[in-house]
């Protein structure tokens, strides 16, 4: 069954520092998303995106965060100065459609340390 | 303001029927989900509703009460790997959603012998 793919599994990186978390969504799915997951709490809707452009976004999702589609393939998370309240499991999530009913399927998800 | 709730732990025994319940309060409705969540592990679709009354799939079926806000997840014949969290989400409906979910805090349910 196709999956939704996340890389790196596990980023650690120092304060300020840049960061960029990578996603393959399912190959013929549209509608691409990024959730949050801070450790015990719920997990958080950070962005959509479809057609090339971001559909919809949070109040988590300042200036500090942008989203690509740098290829047909690869759909990226960029947190340009991380703080350490960023400290969360990211996921990414795709939809074949953008219909109610469409379920999203997520990936296993990047577990990002701040130190 | 968007509000989910769910129970935060539920215990039932191997073979037994668990109601796993959700009430939400959202700006909008566009359907409610429940997924499946493992230990450090991605969410998993289990099933969607979005007109009141029961869906059934397998040993697992969710209601849905619009006028009440209200869902549950029913897991019947419970085996040991249903231990897992369950997660209540509610896709709203207002102007430019493109189909971001809200999550409730999920419910951690263990399964014993």
């Amino acid at each position: 069954e196709p999956e939704v793919t996340q890389t790196p599994s596990h980023q650690v990186t120092q304060m300020g520092q840049e960061v960029i978390l990578r996603c393959v969504p399912i190959s013929n799915h549209l509608y691409f998303y990024w959730y949050r997951q801070i450790l015990g709490q719920k997990v958080e809707f950070l962005v959509s995106f479809y057609n090339n452009e971001i559909s919809e976004k949070s109040e988590i999702f300042d200036d500090q965060f942008s989203v690509e589609r740098p290829d047909g393939s690869n759909f990226t998370l960029k947190i340009r100065s991380t703080k350490l309240e960023d400290s969360a499991m990211y996921f990414c999530a795709s939809s074949v459609g953008g219909a109610f009913n469409q379920p999203q399927h997520f990936g296993d998800g990047t577990r990002l340390s701040i130190l | 303001g968007q509000n989910i709730d769910q129970p935060t732990e539920m215990t039932a025994t191997e073979g037994a029927i668990v109601q796993i319940n959700c009430t939400y309060q959202t700006s909008g409705f566009n359907g409610l989900f429940w997924y499946q969540q493992h230990a450090g592990e991605a969410p998993t679709f289990l099933s969607y509703n979005v007109l009141d009354g029961l869906e059934e799939k397998g040993r697992f079926s969710s209601f849905l009460s619009r006028s009440k806000g209200y869902s549950y997840l029913l897991l019947k014949e419970l085996q040991m790997k249903d231990s897992a969290s369950y997660l209540c989400a509610v896709r709203p409906s207002y102007g430019g959603s493109q189909g971001n979910l809200i999550f409730g805090k999920g419910t951690k349910l263990s399964v014993k012998p």
